[in-house]
Formats: C-alpha cells, structure tokens, sequence
C-alpha cells in the first residue's frame, strides 16, 4: 500500500514551453503533498507544499508563477513548469503524506525534465 | 534554519567490510529522522526511520542510531556488497505533516 505515482518518469522538451508533471497517491487520500528538485550531485530541495483544495505555499526562492502547482483532489496534484528554460532541468520528485497517518511521507519515482 | 549534513561525500570499500556513514543537523528538535537509498538517476527507497524519541533502528544488515541532543545520527551496513552501491539521503523533519530537510548524501561504492 501507499504508492506514489509520478508522469511522465521523463520529458524533454524546447525552451518556453510549458511541461506539466503529474503526482498521483494510488491507493491513498494524500492530505498534503510536497515537490522536490535536485539538480545533479545536490540534495532534494522543497519547492512547495500542497494541500489539496487550497494554494501551494512555495519556498522562498521559487517563483510561484513560474512553478504552478494544482491540488485539486485528494489524489492528484500537478506541478506546471511555465516557459521552461534549460536550468530549469532538473529531477522533481512529489511526496505525500495520508491523513491517518502524517508522520510519514511516500515518494514517487521522480520525473526527469531536461530542456533544450 | 535547519541544516543537515553528510559526512563524507563519498565513500569507496572493498566487498565485506562494515561501514559508518555520518548525518548531522543543527537543531535537535526534530520529530524523527529517516535514511534513503537513491540509485543514479531513481527516486527514493526508505531504508530507516527513527522516531526523536528512539535510540536505533535496525532492518537486516542496516542499523542507524540517533542522537538528538547532540543532532547526530549514524547509519551502519554491515558485510557491504556491491548491490549496495548507492547514495544514501539522510533527512528529519520538525513535526508530523512538514516536509523533509535532506542532507546532500554519502556515494557509496562497494567493489568486488
């Protein structure tokens, strides 16, 4: 149980598109979910959080128009890289915690996004 | 703000010998602390999780301790082999429902 799933596990796309990147708890009502970047030989580092039904708090330093986040159900969010451009190449991964239980979180399998 | 540090970077060993790999942080309250393996290019796969209130963990050939008061934790592998080739994440988090505060991890190497 408490599967996380990531799509698409890669994509490559042309600088100034925009890439949509889906977070989905399978066999669980994710409450709160969390996307992470890390850049290569770095550390995962918090972008936002989401709690579904409400606006995504961003970390400082992320800019919240350029990184949407949707939490529209309680297993589904979505993280939208608007006019992506090459240093925005990066390995997202979301988390998510069930709401019995918000000691522990579930990851996905990460998504692979490279611009050109 | 907390920091989580890992020590060392990285880290070669031959096939057989037990190995330490080292996790600070900078502030002790903590709710728990949790050691990941992420192979190159692949998520996360939880390895441990040690409530603040817990000393140690063990699952198989993994032990990790925790000392909170001094913001340390340590993660034994015992008899290493090279399907344990990875790099291990260390992270805490403050409290239930926050998010996690990783480490930059330990590359690990074992050779046969």
């Amino acid at each position: 149980g408490a599967v996380v799933s990531q799509h698409p596990s890669w994509v490559i796309c042309k600088s100034g598109t925009s890439v949509k990147i889906e977070c989905r708890s399978l066999d669980f009502q994710a409450t709160t979910m969390f996307w992470y970047r890390q850049f290569p030989k770095q550390s995962l580092m918090l972008m936002a959080t989401s709690n579904e039904g409400s606006k995504a708090t961003y970390e400082q330093g992320v800019e919240k128009d350029k990184f949407l986040i949707n939490h529209a159900s309680l297993t589904l969010s979505t993280l939208t890289v608007t006019s992506a451009h090459p240093e925005d190449s990066s390995f997202y991964i979301c988390s998510a915690t069930q709401r019995q239980r918000t000691d522990t979180q579930y990851f996905g399998p990460g998504t692979r996004l490279t611009v050109l | 703000k907390q920091e989580v540090t890992q020590i060392p970077a990285a880290l070669s060993v031959p096939e057989g010998e037990n190995l330490v790999l080292n996790c600070s942080f900078t502030d002790s309250a903590i709710y728990n602390l949790q050691w990941f393996r992420q192979d190159p290019g692949k998520g996360l796969t939880s390895l441990l999780l040690i409530q603040s209130s817990q000393r140690e963990q063990t699952s198989g050939r993994l032990n990790a301790s925790l000392d909170k008061s001094s913001g340390r934790s340590t993660l034994y592998i015992a008899a290493s082999q090279p399907g344990d080739s990875a790099t291990y994440l260390c992270a805490v988090i403050r409290q239930a429902g926050t998010a996690l505060i990783f480490g930059k991890g330990t590359t690990l190497s074992v050779s046969s």
